[in-house]
Formats: structure tokens, sequence, C-alpha cells
């Protein structure tokens, strides 16, 4: 069964810091993996997405990821940090058992960013 | 993409009663689905809402409790049966986009349910 797993429960950064949000997954097979982003009472953003093409992902707002096959790692990363960025972040991989993609969501990461 | 909306954005029920969810996307989409998310807590995934047909629920998840339609290719409800305060969570419906890849799914803004 996939699965991901996201190390960091919360992580504080200040403005204009780098950003890392960490995830390892488990798959039995090449899987999709996404990030997404909730902000408080908004819906559910797709901020990027692999989907076995290029292994550096680059997203929306500034964002990227690098899916690193040896590490089994999906991690999140933006140079700078800017204070809309402060929000729950989401890993997900999807399974395709049953013919269809269930997504399969990590407990999430809360980010703040500080002035 | 898609352009989502759920109805109602957020309630107030007490136990015992039973509220219905909306869910309507702007254009045709090949699959839609219910997630469930608890506070403080990620997302699971409640069942598959299938056209025509019975959703396929997660285990976990039964239709008594979770009953759900969909009539056809841009509207789905979800009803939460008997509510308790342990169904106090945010729904969220989201699609599949014809023509996009089936991995990518875009959800709508979900409705906040408080059940007292």
């Amino acid at each position: 069964a996939q699965s991901v797993t996201q190390l960091d429960s919360h992580v504080s950064v200040s403005e204009g810091t780098p950003v890392l949000l960490r995830c390892n997954y488990s798959s039995s097979y090449s899987p999709s993996l996404f990030w997404y982003v909730q902000h408080p009472n908004k819906g559910l953003q797709l901020l990027l997405k692999y989907t076995s093409a290029a292994t550096l992902v680059k997203g929306i707002n500034g964002f990227e990821a690098e899916f690193k096959k040896s590490e089994t790692s999906f991690h999140l990363t933006k140079p700078s940090a800017h204070m809309s960025d402060a929000a729950e972040y989401f890993c997900v991989v999807s399974d395709r058992a049953g013919g269809y993609n269930k997504l399969i969501f990590g407990a999430g990461t809360r980010l703040a960013v500080h002035p | 993409s898609a352009v989502i909306s759920q109805k109602p954005s957020r309630d107030i029920c007490q136990r015992g009663t039973s509220l219905t969810i909306q869910c309507q996307v702007d254009s045709q989409v090949t699959m839609m689905f219910w997630y469930r998310q608890q506070p403080g807590q990620s997302l699971t995934l409640i069942a598959t809402a299938n056209q025509g047909s019975e959703a396929t629920y997660e285990s976990g998840f039964v239709i008594d409790k979770f009953p759900i339609s969909r009539p056809n290719l841009t509207f789905s409800t979800l009803t939460v049966s008997n509510m308790s305060p342990e169904d106090s969570s945010i729904y969220l419906c989201s699609v599949v986009v014809q023509g996009s890849s089936r991995d990518e799914q875009y959800f709508g803004p979900g409705t906040r349910l408080t059940v007292t």
C-alpha cells in the first residue's frame, strides 16, 4: 500500500529565509506525488505534482520539490519565505489500486512565517 | 481546472439529525470524491461518487451513515446521517476534470459541520 510520512508537524521560519518541508513516501511502483496547500478557512490548492517526468518539479508561488527515488523522498522547498506562505501543507501520493486514483494524504505540516 | 462550489459552506446541527451537502462543478468531470477532515487532522477519503450507480466506500465508511448521490456528471450530494459530535468535520468534494490526468484532483472549498 502507498503511504506518505511528513516528518515535521510544525515548521517555523523567518520571512526571507529558506523553507524546507520534508516528506518520505512508500510505494510499490513509481508513484505520482503531490503537494497541496491549505490556507486558513480556505480550500485545498495544488502546489505541484510529480508524475515520472523531470525529478525537479516547479510549482506555483516559487515552490519546488525534488523526487529522490534512492531516498524515497519528495521534499518541498522555497528559497525565500513570504508571510503569505503561512499555511498547512500536505504531501500526497496517488494510489492506483482498484482501477482508480485514490489520494493518500500525509498528516500535514503547519508552516509559520515570522517577520 | 474546474470551479467547484459546495453548499452549505458551514452549518451547526443537532445530534440525531441529518445534513445533505451539495457539490456542483462548472464542467464535466470523470470522477468525484468525498473527503472528511476532522479537526486538526489530515484528509481521509470517504467514497468515490459514481454516476448512476452506488458509491464506492472506503474502509470504515458505510452507505447508511454517508449516503451519496451523483445524478449527473457535474453534481453530487453527501448526506451525513444521524449525526453525533464525532461527525464534526470539514467535508470536501474533489473532482478529476475530463482531459486531465487521472491523478490530478481539484477540491471544493469545503463544508464546515459542527454537531452539538
